[in-house]
């Protein structure tokens, strides 16, 4: 069964960082991009970006790129979500997604003073 | 960035009918490698978002035959026939052609 684990939400200040983590099972993990997706209160989905199967090639959504980095560690199956220079917009359930098709439960990150 | 424009924002249907939701783009999403990179979502309640159809109208894993798929370039159509309750959620659009990947607003479906 493919499950996706999201880890590392909580309560950050504006300017600050955080680092979400994503534990993938239950298929090759290096064999699949994976995305990150978020989804403020209330409305809807914004897809952040995007990393290919070894790490070497990322995409990013205009409204983070340069503050939000995508990484990921294929030896221990988990995708990676550096924030920094977080502004309270940044206030939002983060998924990740192996391309759309399975889904984590999210994470909750709030930015507030 | 390719806007994604969904109707209607919600429906009120009763177990049983069909309902159409329709997802239009501004600008084609046939892709260079000639598939269309067009997918619907259903949020449930409380849930993740989890995929229906993929490029237009492949059927997602465990996905009943009730739902399907059609469309091209700018133009596509989610129909759902016989609606049991288990359907009620949020759908949503998403186009994985251009970048950045955009969604549509999501249309709301209630039970009557």
């Amino acid at each position: 069964e493919v499950q996706l684990v999201e880890s590392g939400g909580s309560l950050v200040q504006p300017g600050g960082s955080l680092k979400l983590s994503c534990v993938a099972s239950g298929f090759t993990f290096s064999n699949y991009w994976m995305d990150w997706v978020r989804q403020t209160p209330g409305k809807s989905l914004e897809w952040i970006g995007e990393i290919n199967t070894d790490g070497s090639k990322t995409n990013y959504a205009p409204s983070i790129k340069d503050r939000f980095t995508i990484s990921r560690d294929n030896a221990k199956s988990t995708l990676y979500l550096q924030m920094s220079n977080v502004k309270s917009d940044d206030t939002a359930i983060y998924y990740c997604t192996r391309g759309f098709d399975y889904w984590g439960q999210g994470v909750m990150v709030t930015v507030s003073s | 960035d390719v806007v994604m424009t969904q109707t209607p924002p919600s429906l009120s249907v009763a177990i049983g009918q069909s309902v159409s939701i329709s997802c239009k783009s501004s600008q084609s999403l046939v892709y260079s490698d000639g598939k269309t990179y067009l997918h619907w979502l259903l949020q449930s309640p409380g849930q993740s978002p989890k995929l229906l159809i993929y490029q237009v109208s492949n059927l997602g894993s465990g996905v009943p035959d009730r739902f399907s798929g059609t469309g091209s370039q700018k133009d596509f159509t989610l129909k759902i026939s016989r609606v049991e309750a288990e359907d009620l959620g949020v759908y949503y659009c998403v186009q994985a052609t251009h970048f950045p990947f955009t969604f549509g607003s999501g249309t709301k479906l209630e039970i009557k």
